[in-house]
């Protein structure tokens, strides 16, 4: 099945910075790429999501990029602010019906 | 509110015994999906329902068994629970059986004691 790899685990950057959070994938099948955003007592949060017909997208200041070569994908989070601070998880999945198999997810501070 | 809906929010239970978690898709949605997360190991994909019909399996140990009912609705069964079992059980659902967004509920925590 599909194994997804997420780095790093913790990421803590100054109001205003730049974030980037990677993962990695195993199945070359795989064709769909979300991320979602967990605060703190809730489910996750479908934030951006990319299928691997693209090789980027972007939505105000988040943008996902996507190396099928290379099997891996990023997060870019830019002019971070505090309310950005939650657990990011990517994920991947195949049109062949397989369930998402999540990332182990990446805890991010904002500090002010 | 995703508009999934899982009950109980909290459960407290002792090793052995027997617990059912519940989760109401959201209006409208076929396929519901079940995901254990841990504090090591992250969500971790268990089960896939569509229609009444399961779809996919994952990480689902053979103590737990899921079913999804005809009106849609679907309950996760966990059985002589053992202390590593503690964690957050979330329900998931989507429109459809294959790739697109999947609309998560606030979780059911379990504590084995």
């Amino acid at each position: 099945g599909e194994n997804v790899e997420q780095h790093p685990s913790t990421l803590s950057v100054q109001e205003g910075d730049s974030a980037v959070i990677k993962c990695t994938y195993s199945d070359s099948a795989s064709n769909y790429f979300p991320w979602y955003k967990q605060e703190l007592g809730k489910g996750p949060q479908l934030i951006i999501d990319i299928r691997s017909n693209v090789g980027e997208k972007k939505d105000q200041r988040i943008a996902v990029t996507l190396n099928k070569t290379a099997k891996h994908f990023s997060l870019h989070i830019t002019e971070t602010q505090p309310e950005d601070s939650a657990v990011y998880f990517c994920a991947a999945s195949s049109d062949s019906g397989y369930a998402l198999n999540f990332g182990k997810g990446t805890s991010l501070l904002v500090t002010p | 509110d995703s508009g999934v809906t899982q009950t109980p929010k909290h459960l407290i239970t002792a090793t052995g015994q027997r617990v059912t978690l519940r989760c109401s898709p959201r209006s409208g949605d076929l396929s519901v999906y079940w995901y254990q997360q841990s504090l090591d190991q992250g969500l971790q994909f268990l089960i896939q329902y569509y229609n009444g019909e399961e779809r996919a399996k994952g990480n689902i140990l053979e103590r737990f068994s899921a079913q999804q009912f005809p009106d849609l609705h679907s309950e996760l069964n966990l059985s002589s629970l053992e202390l590593g079992d503690s964690a957050l059980y979330f329900c998931a659902s989507s429109p459809g059986l294959n790739t697109g967004e999947l609309f998560f509920g606030e979780g059911s925590r379990l504590t084995v004691l």
